[in-house]
C-alpha cells in the first residue's frame, strides 16, 4: 500500500463546474498537508499549504484536512479553463528534513 | 511567492557526457534543496535532499556517483549527471525550502528536460 493514494483521473468538467480532488493517506505522522498545481512540462507551484486539520480557503480553491479519517480535498469552485493541470497532494511530518511525500497526481480537465 | 529558477530549461546531449543542472533561489536563503525525477505522466520522485554545506542524502536505488549534488551556497545548488545514457533522459525538478520556515512547503523550480541521444 502506497503512503499517500490519489485518484489519477483524468478528471474532465465543464466550466463553472466544483471541482473535488481527494487524496487518503496511511501515516499518521503527517502534519503539513499540501496541494500543487503542475501546467505540462513545468514544475510544480504550490497552491494550497495546510496544518493538521481544519479547512483554509484562498479565492476559488479551499483545502480541508481530516486527521482522523487521514483524508484531505481540494475543492475548486467556478472552475476555469485555466486550472486544466495535474493537481498533487503532498503532506510531510514534523521534522527538520521535512521531505514531501507526494501523491500520483490528478490530471483535471476543464472544459469551455 | 518564493521563486525558485532552474538552468538550463531544456538540455540534449550526447550518451557519455556530462550535464550539469543549476537550481537558484531567487529571493530567499535555501538551507534545504530537493532534487526530484519525474517521468511522463507520473509524480515526482525524490533523488536526493541537499542541505547547504553539508553531502546530501540520496534516496534508495539513487547512485550518488552518478548523480552529483553540490549545495555550495544558501541560494545555489547543482545535480551533475555524469556520463549520462539515454535512461537518464527525463524531466529533473529542484524544490527549496527556506530555513528559517517553519511550514513544509517547497517552491519548485520549472524543471529542465535532459534528452540524452
Amino acid at each position: 500500500q502506497k503512503e499517500v493514494e490519489q485518484d489519477p483521473g483524468p478528471l474532465s468538467v465543464p466550466e463553472g463546474a466544483i471541482v473535488s480532488l481527494n487524496c487518503t493517506y496511511s501515516n499518521s505522522a503527517f502534519q503539513y498537508f499540501m496541494w500543487y498545481r503542475q501546467y505540462s512540462r513545468k514544475g510544480p507551484e504550490l497552491l494550497m499549504y495546510t496544518y493538521s486539520s481544519g479547512n483554509k480557503e484562498d479565492g476559488r480553491f479551499t483545502a480541508q484536512v481530516d486527521k482522523s479519517s487521514k483524508y484531505i480535498s481540494l475543492f475548486i469552485r467556478d472552475s476555469q479553463p485555466s486550472d486544466s493541470a495535474t493537481y498533487l497532494c503532498a503532506m510531510t511530518s514534523s521534522g527538520s528534513a521535512r521531505q514531501l511525500t507526494f501523491g500520483s497526481g490528478t490530471q483535471l480537465t476543464v472544459l469551455p | 511567492g518564493a521563486v525558485v529558477s532552474q538552468h538550463p530549461s531544456r538540455v540534449i546531449c550526447k550518451s557519455g557526457t556530462s550535464v550539469k543542472i543549476e537550481c537558484r533561489s531567487l529571493d530567499f536563503q535555501a538551507t534545504t534543496m530537493f532534487w526530484y525525477r519525474q517521468f511522463p505522466k507520473k509524480s515526482l520522485m525524490l533523488m536526493a535532499t541537499s542541505n547547504e554545506g553539508s553531502k546530501a542524502t540520496y534516496e534508495q536505488g539513487v547512485e550518488k556517483d552518478k548523480f552529483l549534488i553540490n549545495h555550495a551556497s544558501l541560494t545555489l545548488s547543482t545535480l551533475t549527471v555524469t556520463s549520462a545514457h539515454p535512461e537518464d533522459s527525463s524531466f529533473y525538478i529542484c524544490s527549496a525550502r527556506a530555513g528559517t520556515s517553519g511550514s513544509g512547503g517547497q517552491f519548485f523550480g520549472p524543471g529542465t528536460r535532459l534528452t540524452v541521444l
